[in-house]
C-alpha cells in the first residue's frame, strides 16, 4: 500500500544534541510537509517542500532545518534541541499545494 | 485573515448515536477548501472528508458527511451511528489564501459504550 513512513517512531535525545527525523513516501507526491504538534494542540506547520523548492514558515526557529534529497525522502534536522522542542513531529504529503494531506504516524521526540 | 474555529474542546456521545462536530471558518478568498482529519491516540492524522467552496452538494464518505453552510461559514462534520473506534481527536482544516492550510484546535470525541 502507498504510504507515508516515519522513522523512528520514538526518539530520545539530550538537550543540545542534534537529531534527525526521517520521512519517506511511496505516493509520489510533489509536496512534503513537516509539522510540530504539542500535546492537545493543533499541528503547527514548520516548512514544506514543493518538489525541490523549500518554503519556511516565518515563525519556524532557525534551529529547525530540512532536506529533501529526492522525491521520496525528507528529513527534519534539529540542530540543538531544547526542552521546548519535545513534541510529536508529523510528516505529510500532498499531490499539490492545498490538496488533502496524507500523514505519517509521527515521531515522538523526547528531550532530556 | 484566515481563521478556523472549533468551539467544542470535548464531547461525550453514546455509542450508535449520531455526532455533530462544529467548525466555523473565516476567509476573504472566494476559493477555499475544508477538510476534516481524525487523530487517534496513536498519533497518525487520518484524512476523512473534503468540501470545496464551489461544491454544490455536501460531501459524504461512508458514515461521515459534511454539513456545509456557506452563508454561515460553517462546515460541521456529522458521524452517523458512532462506534467506539470513533473516539479520537478531530481537526477541521481550511485551505485558503496561497493554498495554505490551517488547522483548528480540535475536538476530542469520546464514544461511550
Amino acid at each position: 500500500d502507498a504510504m507515508v513512513i516515519q522513522n523512528p517512531r520514538y526518539q530520545v535525545t539530550q538537550f543540545g544534541k542534534p537529531v534527525t527525523l526521517s520521512c519517506s513516501q511511496t505516493l509520489n507526491h510533489n509536496v512534503m510537509y513537516w509539522y510540530q504538534q504539542k500535546s492537545s494542540q493543533a499541528p503547527k506547520l514548520l516548512f514544506h517542500y514543493y518538489d525541490k523548492d523549500f518554503n519556511n514558515e516565518a515563525d519556524t526557529p532557525d534551529n529547525f532545518q530540512s532536506r529533501r534529497p529526492n522525491t521520496s525522502f525528507c528529513f527534519l534536522d534539529i540542530r540543538s534541541p531544547g526542552l521546548g522542542d519535545a513534541a510529536m513531529y508529523l510528516c505529510a504529503t500532498s499531490r499539490g499545494l492545498g490538496s488533502e494531506q496524507f500523514f505519517g504516524p509521527g515521531t515522538r521526540l523526547t528531550v532530556l | 485573515a484566515q481563521k478556523i474555529t472549533q468551539t467544542q474542546p470535548g464531547m461525550f456521545v453514546q455509542e450508535k448515536e449520531a455526532v455533530t462536530l462544529d467548525c466555523t471558518y473565516d476567509t476573504s478568498d472566494p476559493s477555499y477548501g475544508l477538510f476534516w482529519y481524525k487523530q487517534p491516540s496513536s498519533g497518525e492524522m487520518i484524512f476523512l472528508i473534503y468540501q470545496g467552496s464551489y461544491d454544490q452538494q455536501n460531501a459524504t464518505e461512508g458514515r461521515y458527511s459534511l454539513n456545509f453552510q456557506k452563508a454561515r461559514k460553517s462546515a460541521n462534520l456529522v458521524i452517523s451511528a458512532s462506534q467506539l473506534g470513533d473516539s479520537a481527536m478531530y481537526f477541521c482544516a481550511m485551505r485558503g489564501e496561497k493554498d495554505k492550510i490551517i488547522f483548528g484546535k480540535g475536538t476530542r470525541l469520546h464514544i461511550l459504550p
